[in-house]
């Protein structure tokens, strides 16, 4: 079967980066994704990483290796609506699975 | 571009009955998937129905079913409801290639059951 590892908590310091990391074991593997998810409202898409490498989009950056069926979120420059849950997802075959989610909280 | 709408937004329902839940996906999107959501599990995968046919299912019992109509609206019902049903229900939509793994989700539906 499918998992996905990722911590449940993360602390982190406003202005400073932090980076949530996210274990797979799946068959057929297409893609990682990232989605967040603040309190009350719906997951939002954040990045996908279907090749071994850094992807850049804006203060966020995610990375994926497929040799070591793991990848990372990576936010920089932290700010106070950072705080959220974090969920990495794979996608297999025709269906996305997703982890646990990374509660995210940002001290001022 | 309307985003995904789900309704009922909240709804209580006793053990034993029966709830159904709808979606209707973003404009041109065939390709809606189901997800439970509750404290420290995550988002755990239902069903994702792709042109009126179930493609994938995930690990949940026969209580849980759903359907997707002709214009790519989706159902999705839970049978006998126990305690454990209380969640929040996702449903995401996308253009089924799912090339860049990204789905777009409603606001849920948040379900209690008493």
């Amino acid at each position: 079967g499918q998992s996905l590892e990722q911590p449940s908590e993360v602390t982190a310091v406003e202005g400073a980066i932090v980076q949530i990391n996210c274990t797979y074991q799946t068959s057929g593997f297409y893609g990682l994704s990232w989605y967040q998810q603040h309190d009350g409202g719906a997951p939002t898409f954040l990045s996908y990483n279907a090749l071994d490498g850094l992807e850049e989009t804006g203060r966020f950056s995610s990375f994926l290796s497929r040799s070591d069926s793991y990848g990372y979120l990576l936010l920089q420059e932290l700010q106070m609506k950072d705080s959220a849950s974090y969920f990495c997802a794979v996608r297999e075959n025709d269906k996305i699975i997703f982890g646990k989610g990374t509660r995210l909280h940002i001290l001022p | 571009k309307a985003g995904v709408t789900q309704t009922p937004r909240y709804l209580i329902k006793t053990r034993g009955q029966q709830v159904t839940l709808s979606c209707s996906p973003i404009s041109g999107h065939r390709s809606v998937s189901w997800y439970q959501q509750t404290p420290g599990q995550g988002l755990q995968f239902l069903f994702e129905y792709f042109s009126e046919t179930q493609r994938n299912k995930g690990n949940f019992p026969g209580r849980f079913s759903g359907r997707q109509f002709s214009n790519s609206r989706s159902e999705m019902n839970v049978s006998t409801l126990e305690l454990g049903d209380s969640a929040l229900y996702l449903c995401a939509s996308s253009t089924g290639g799912a090339v860049t793994g990204e789905l777009f989700f409603g606001e849920g539906s948040r379900l209690t059951v008493l």
